[in-house]
Order: structure tokens, then sequence, then C-alpha cells
């Protein structure tokens, strides 16, 4: 596609619901990454896959939340028992790899809200 | 762990001046860094990368230092117009992925 797509734009769920948010990345990015940002806040690292697997999954908040990336291409985050506290924009982003000195395309994020 | 620190304060000029922006950082020698715009809604978009070995980067109207020593880089927009109202973001290029400061609210006013 012509850039990075997610889906739901936004989310209104109950506690200790589950959600899935999609990622659609740019056709040929082998490398995308999942950031979450609270109001006002920076962008927090989640996790990032290198085609299908996931080196680096160190910043997921705590087992409730999964991702998964199939076939190289679309990715799914997960959460789990939705908590009020998981309320935020979650952005995905892909880039042609990983590594230094490549820039990352976001698409405009999906805004969860736990009520 | 990565520390990256940018103005959480906005940033109020009038236009026609010059911005200027900082991202300091510890603990991490990057060998690249990116500045990025994000305006109210949307993603970030990347604006401009200056490698460790570069002290300046132009573009257009943006200029990026970067000085490994201080761990400072520099974020200047000059001649300043209110469509470059935004929040500006530095992110440190790791190995394998971008880490972001909290970025600076830019507002240029007429």
């Amino acid at each position: 596609g012509a850039g990075v797509s997610q889906s739901p734009s936004n989310k209104v769920t109950e506690k200790g619901k589950d959600v899935e948010l999609r990622c659609d990345p740019i056709s040929g990015h082998t490398a995308l990454y999942w950031y979450r940002q609270s109001l006002g806040q920076g962008l927090e690292f989640l996790i990032y896959f290198q085609g299908n697997s996931a080196p680096d999954k160190s910043g997921l908040p705590s087992d409730r939340f999964s991702a998964e990336r199939t076939g190289g291409s679309v990715s799914t985050l997960t959460i789990q028992r939705t908590q009020q506290e998981d309320s935020a924009v979650y952005l995905c982003a892909s880039s042609y790899h990983t590594g230094v000195n490549t820039e990352a395309f976001f698409g405009q994020g999906t805004r969860l809200t736990v009520v | 762990s990565q520390k990256i620190e940018q103005n959480s304060e906005a940033l109020n000029i009038q236009e026609g001046k010059t911005a200027t922006l900082t991202c300091n950082y510890t603990n991490y020698s990057p060998a690249y860094l990116q500045w990025y715009r994000q305006d109210p809604g949307r993603g970030p978009v990347f604006l401009l990368l200056i490698r460790e070995n570069e002290k300046e980067k132009r573009k257009e109207r943006l200029k990026v230092t970067f000085d490994t020593t201080l761990k400072q880089s520099l974020f200047h927009i000059t001649a300043s117009q209110p469509a470059d109202s935004a929040t500006y973001l530095c992110a440190l290029d790791t190995t394998d992925k971008l880490i972001f400061g909290t970025g600076t609210r830019l507002q240029v006013f007429p």
C-alpha cells in the first residue's frame, strides 16, 4: 500500500475485555515496530519484528500483551484483559530493514480507550 | 537504560524567527540520530537523520547538529512559519530500533 495502515483508528472497550490491533506495513518493508504513546508523552517502544520473528520483545509491559506477524506483512497486537492504564495511542511503523540509518514510516495509530 | 530528554515545555516563537529545539541523551552512544515531526492525531513523520561523524545536516529551512561529546543534538527551523507548529521528536538510532524522546511542542504565532 501507499503507507502504513492501522485499524481500527479508534477502539473503546470495557475493562477486562481482549482487543486486537492491526497493522498493515508498507509493501516490501521487512521491519515492523509497535510503539505506545500516552497522552502528552513520547513514544514507548513495545516490540519489533524482522520478518516474522520478534528479536526484541523487551518493551511489552506485561504478559497480557502479545504480538505476531504473519507472512512478513500484517501484524496484530493483542491486549488481553485490558486495564484502564492500557488506554493510549498504539502506533505501528515499518522500515525497509532494521538497523541504523533507516527511517521509519508510521501509521496514524489506534486510539484505545478502556472504560 | 537510555534516557533522552527534550524540553517538556512548549516553545513559543514569533513567525520569521529561528526555533531551536534541544535533545540530550545519556547512557548510549548512537551512531545516528533522527528527528521526526508529529501533528495532533497523526503518526510521526521523518524529517532528518544525522550520523555521528556529521557535525551538521541541512534540509531546506531545517538544520540539525550532533555533538557526540556533549551527547546533544540541536534542531533548528529558520524563518519559522505558523505551519511549522507541531511536536518535534528526536530518536536515537540503535542497532535495531528507534528510541524516542518525549518531544517538544513548537508553536509559531503570526
